[in-house]
């Protein structure tokens, strides 16, 4: 199994431009989130998808959107950058909502 | 919402034990998880503490759950370089927060030979 794979590892963005950080997991896992990191800050939940289909907002889900069409797939689109966007976001996935969550390596992203 | 303080820095030599702090405030917290997160790296769970429970212990690792103040501890036994990481504790809530982590902001270990 290769877990959680993000794609890219890392971008540059200039403000209001718009693009799609990949997740995806073959553990056949009903749950993945999305998550931001900022320095001092931990992890902050900005979107999160109980199955296919299904989606639902974290703390901080501003300037973000996602859908879940598969089980293996969770996308986070930026819709138009911001340099507050600038930070490194990292998807997890876990089998059911409250069981471990598996990581991904995460994407560090720059917006100018 | 739930909120969880941790301490930033830790700071040990090669060999002590090292004891990091993590206080949150739902009283309702089902599961206290603790993080490790190595340079460039995602986080891998290190180990987990049910509500119902005052230490569990895991080889190098015991963790202490005080339910009356809602102070969590992660030691470290015997410490070793490899152990440098940021550590992050982090609580899943109950009612419509179930299963949805709030993270402490880490706390950056170092090791010193």
């Amino acid at each position: 199994n290769a877990g959680v794979t993000q794609t890219p590892k890392f971008q540059v963005l200039k403000t209001g431009q718009s693009m799609t950080l990949q997740c995806a997991q073959d553990m056949n896992h009903e749950y993945m989130s999305w998550y931001r990191q900022d320095p001092g800050m931990g992890l902050r939940l900005i979107h999160y998808s109980v199955g296919a289909g299904i989606t639902d907002q974290g703390e901080v889900p501003n300037g973000y959107n996602v859908s879940r069409s598969t089980t293996e797939d969770f996308p986070l689109r930026l819709l138009s950058a911001a340099p507050s966007q600038t930070s490194v976001y990292f998807c997890a996935s876990s089998y059911l909502l409250g069981d471990e969550q598996f990581f991904g390596p995460g994407t560090r992203l720059t917006v100018l | 919402g739930e909120d969880v303080e941790q301490s930033l820095f830790l700071s040990v030599r090669e060999g002590d034990s090292s004891v990091i702090n993590c206080t949150y405030t739902d009283s309702s917290s089902t599961y206290l998880y603790w993080y490790k997160q190595e340079p460039g790296a995602g986080l891998q769970l290190l180990t987990y503490i049910f509500s119902n429970m005052d230490m569990k212990q895991d080889q190098r690792l015991t963790v202490l759950l005080n339910k009356k103040d809602k102070h969590l501890s992660l030691r470290i036994a015997d410490t070793q370089t490899g152990d440098s990481a940021i550590y992050f504790c982090a609580g899943s809530a109950g009612g419509t927060s179930y299963g949805k982590l709030t993270f402490g902001q880490g706390t950056i270990l170092t090791v010193h030979p």
